[in-house]
């Protein structure tokens, strides 16, 4: 099956500062990538869609200029938390869709964040 | 309209029993339904997929059922093993790799020895 990965796998960060998360799709080009958060014991919460190429589309609620997204190749998108702040701590998980307009969403390992 | 309910919320099952999670959704253009595992600290893994065209998918151990005009769907989990000790999701999204998923609330399955 196609492999999601991303990195890092967790970052603990003081309160103001902003952090990066990778997500890659490892054997395949993905022109649409996801990203969610997810809290304890919770399901998962879509934060917003990126299309390669053009500016990401984000869910109500979630605030663009906080979680900047990049989607600059096929196979790679980021996800910059800036001034991060205790609240944001959580796990932050991507998916990427297989081309082709194929259904299937793989995800990635996850990454958990800790503000302090 | 966008929503998909799961039921339980979490599952105790002795080895080698079926557990059963039903999930119904409302959106009658949703026509893809998957089912994800995850484990702690890990991102969900797809374990089984439907399209409302056929009525039962088994894979391995698994196998989704599902009643179009119910607009429900449940994951059976035959001959369970601790090892399927899980947070189990079931989602639904429309055709086409753009679109959103839409989850479930999760069960937490635990499998007894």
């Amino acid at each position: 099956g196609a492999v999601v990965s991303q990195h890092p796998s967790w970052v603990i960060c003081k309160s103001g500062t902003s952090v990066k998360i990778e997500c890659r799709s490892l054997d395949f080009q993905a022109t649409t990538m996801f990203w969610y958060r997810q809290f304890p014991k919770q399901s998962l919460m879509l934060m917003a869609t990126s299309n390669e190429g053009s500016k990401a589309t984000y869910e109500q609620g979630v605030e663009k200029d906080k979680f900047l997204i990049n989607h600059a190749s096929l196979t790679l998108s980021t996800l910059t938390v800036t001034s991060a702040h205790p609240e944001d701590s959580s796990f932050y998980i991507c998916s990427a869709s297989t081309p082709g307009g194929q259904e299937t969403q793989y995800f990635g390992p996850g990454t958990r964040l800790l503000v302090l | 309209q966008q929503q998909v309910k799961q039921s339980p919320q979490s599952l105790i099952v002795q080895k080698g029993g079926i557990p059963i999670i039903n999930c119904a959704y409302e959106n009658t253009a949703f026509d893809y339904f998957p089912w994800y595992q995850q484990f702690p600290g890990k991102g969900p893994a797809l374990l089984i997929a439907i399209r409302p065209d056929v009525s039962e998918k088994k894979e391995g151990r698994f196998t989704i059922s599902f009643n179009k005009s119910a607009k429900q769907f449940s994951l059976h989990i035959m001959d369970s093993q601790p090892g399927d000790s899980a947070t189990y999701f079931c989602a639904a999204k429309t055709l086409g790799g753009n679109e959103k998923l839409t989850f479930g609330t999760g069960t937490r399955l635990t499998i007894i020895p």
